[in-house]
Parts: structure tokens; C-alpha cells; sequence
């Protein structure tokens, strides 16, 4: 279990600009999620997946950010012409598919500041 | 909207005190998790509830689910400055799928 890696840890951007997150989960986990969380807030979901399938996305989410599993492994996030309102911590995570109960195990997240 | 709701936001105690937080919702959950988060690395899980009434212990901390499964409580025993950091509260809405969404945390500063 090497845990759930993102890169980069940090990224700072242009607004305007594109960017893409990486996120490697654990191995044998299917499902994958990534959350935004601003400071002093808990994690915000944005979206998860089975396998390759995105099963649900956050109304949240603007046009301007999209995910993608394209093998069932790992996950990119990217956003499409930034704003200074997408500052945050990106945070992938994963679990196994047990039901509802599932815990989600965390990467360190990908730290997004947009000027 | 299915809200969970912890209270208090922040919290500045002494090393050996006691204290419980809270979370709180208008809906039922089919279980409730309880993470860790400190600065710069994503939250840990510490526990799960599952079952209404149910109490788990992990060390000094003791977690309950309500009856009803709307609500639970986190309470720490002697806390120390170890325990300093972001609780936070999670759950899968019971409306079906697997997300997973949290509370906004209470802040924990545990004083030597």
C-alpha cells in the first residue's frame, strides 16, 4: 500500500490559464474521488468514480473543470481558463468498493493558486 | 440539500482537559466517519459508525452515532497537544451511490 499520490503538491497559475492534477490511487481501489477544500472549510465534493465511469459530478462544478479515469487507474482534473475564485487544495481520494461504508483514503492534495 | 453540521467551528482548550464536538444533520445517514486533518496532508480516517446507539472507542476518543443516525459525537478524554488539528465529520447521504460529503470541521488547538 503505497497510499494515494497527487502531483503537483503545488501549482501556481495565471488566471486565464489550464491546468491539470494528477491523481495515482491505490491499486486496488476502484472507486476514486476528488474534493476542493478552501481554508478553514471541510472538503467540498466535486466528483467520483467506478472503475472508469464518472457517477456523479457536483452541480457545483462549473463547465470550466472536468475529470477523467480513462483506464479505471489513475485520474486527471483539469480547469479550463482559471480564476482567482479556484484557489484551493485539490484532494483526490480512493476506496474500495465495500458498500456505503467505504473509508476514503486521502492523498496530500495538489495546493492551486491562481493570481 | 443533505448538510452535516459540526459544532463548535473552534475550539482552544488546555492539555488534560475533556471536550465533545458535534455533528449534526436533518437527514439519515447510513454511516458516519469521522477523519483527522492536519496542515498540508489530506484528513485521515479515525473511525466509522454504523449502527444507531453505537459507541466505539479508540483511546482517549470515544465516537457515537445517534438513534436515529442523524447526528454523532466525538469526545476526548486528557486531551494533549497531539490531538491538535481539523475533525471532521463525513457520510454517504442514504439516497443511494457512494458520495461521500463532510462538515466543515471543527478546529482543535490543544495548549501544553
Amino acid at each position: 500500500d503505497t497510499g494515494v499520490s497527487q502531483n503537483p503538491r503545488h501549482k501556481i497559475t495565471k488566471r486565464g490559464q489550464n491546468v491539470t492534477f494528477r491523481c495515482d490511487p491505490i491499486s486496488e481501489h476502484n472507486r476514486l474521488y476528488w474534493y476542493r477544500q478552501t481554508l478553514g472549510q471541510g472538503p467540498e465534493f466535486l466528483t467520483y468514480f467506478q472503475n472508469e465511469a464518472q457517477l456523479e459530478k457536483s452541480r457545483l462544478l462549473s463547465d470550466r473543470f472536468s475529470a477523467e479515469r480513462p483506464k479505471g487507474s489513475f485520474s486527471t482534473l483539469e480547469i479550463q481558463r482559471t480564476e482567482q475564485g479556484d484557489s484551493a487544495m485539490y484532494l483526490c481520494a480512493s476506496s474500495p468498493v465495500r458498500g456505503p461504508n467505504s473509508p476514503l483514503h486521502f492523498g496530500n492534495g495538489t495546493r492551486l493558486t491562481v493570481t | 440539500t443533505q448538510l452535516l453540521e459540526q459544532s463548535p467551528q473552534f475550539l482552544s482548550i488546555q492539555e488534560g482537559e475533556n471536550l465533545t464536538v458535534y455533528c449534526n444533520s436533518s437527514s439519515v445517514f447510513s454511516s458516519l466517519q469521522w477523519y483527522r486533518q492536519e496542515p498540508g496532508e489530506g484528513p485521515v480516517l479515525l473511525v466509522t459508525v454504523v449502527t444507531g446507539g453505537e459507541v466505539k472507542k479508540l483511546k482517549r476518543l470515544t465516537f457515537q452515532f445517534g438513534d436515529a443516525r442523524k447526528d454523532s459525537s466525538l469526545h476526548i478524554t486528557a486531551a494533549q497537544p497531539g490531538d491538535t488539528g481539523l475533525y471532521l465529520c463525513a457520510g454517504s447521504p442514504n439516497t443511494g451511490g457512494f458520495k461521500t460529503i463532510f462538515g466543515a470541521g471543527t478546529r482543535l488547538f490543544v495548549k501544553a
